[in-house]
C-alpha cells in the first residue's frame, strides 16, 4: 500500500487477556519502529527493526511485550497478560534507514483499551 | 526520564499572526531535530527538520530555529490557517541511538 497500514484501529480487552497489533510498512522500508502514546503524554519508544538485524527492544516496558518482524515486511507487536496501564494508542512507523538522518512514516495507530 | 519536553500543552492564536511552538531537551548527544504533525484519528506526519549543524531551517511558512547552547528549539509558522490546528510533536535523535525521543506535544488552534 501506499502507507503504513496498522490493525485494528481499535480493541477493546479484558485484563489479563493477550492482544496482537499488527503493522504493515511502507513497501522497500528496512526501518520499523513501534511507540505507544498514553492519554496527555508523547511518543513513548517500545522497540525498532533494521533489516535482517537483531531489534532493539531497549524501550519494551516489561517481558509482557514482544515483537516480531520478517524480513522488511509485516510487524507484529503482542501483550501478553494485559494491564490497564497498557491502555495507549499504539503507533508504528517505517523510514528507509536510519531515524538519525531521515524521517518517519508513521500509521494511524491501534488504540488499545483494557478494561 | 523526559529527554524532549514541550511545556505548553496547548496554544491558541488568530489567523494571520504567527505560531511560535517551544521544545527543550535535555540530552546533549541529541544532534538532529524534527516536528511532526498529528491530526485526530491520523498518525503524525513529518513537517520539518533540523540538524545540529544548523541553527535555522525554513519551508514556506514553516521556520525551525535551534539554540543548542539553550537546548531549545522553536518552531515558527506564518502566517498561520485554521489549517494548521493539529497536535505538534517535537523529537530529538542521537547519530549513535536508534530511537527518536518525542516531546508530550501543543496543541495548537488557529482561529479564523
Amino acid at each position: 500500500g501506499a502507507g503504513v497500514s496498522q490493525s485494528p484501529s481499535n480493541k477493546v480487552t479484558e485484563k489479563g487477556k493477550d492482544v496482537e497489533l499488527r503493522c504493515d510498512p511502507i513497501s522497500g522500508h528496512t526501518a520499523l519502529y513501534w511507540y505507544r502514546q498514553r492519554l496527555g503524554q508523547g511518543l513513548e519508544f517500545l522497540i525498532y527493526f533494521q533489516g535482517n538485524s537483531a531489534p532493539d527492544k531497549s524501550g519494551l516496558p516489561s517481558d509482557r511485550f514482544s515483537a516480531e518482524r520478517t524480513g522488511e515486511s509485516v510487524s507484529t507487536l503482542t501483550i501478553q497478560r494485559t494491564q490497564q496501564e497498557d491502555s495507549a494508542v499504539y503507533l508504528c512507523a517505517s523510514s528507509l534507514g536510519r531515524v538519525d538522518t531521515g524521517e518517519l512514516f508513521f500509521g494511524e495507530g491501534s488504540r488499545l483499551t483494557v478494561l | 526520564d523526559q529527554q524532549v519536553k514541550q511545556n505548553s500543552p496547548s496554544l491558541s492564536v488568530q489567523e494571520g499572526r504567527i505560531s511560535i511552538l517551544n521544545c527543550d531537551y535535555t540530552n546533549s548527544m541529541f544532534d538532529y531535530f524534527l516536528w511532526y504533525k498529528k491530526y485526530p484519528a491520523e498518525g503524525p506526519t513529518f513537517l520539518i527538520s533540523i540538524s545540529s549543524i544548523k541553527d535555522k531551517n525554513e519551508d514556506g511558512r514553516f521556520t525551525v530555529f535551534l539554540n543548542k547552547s539553550a537546548k531549545h528549539l522553536s518552531l515558527h509558522i506564518v502566517p498561520s490557517q485554521p489549517g494548521d490546528s493539529a497536535v505538534y510533536f517535537c523529537a530529538a535523535s542521537a547519530a549513535n541511538n536508534n530511537d527518536m525521543r518525542f516531546g508530550a506535544g501543543t496543541r495548537l488552534t488557529v482561529k479564523p
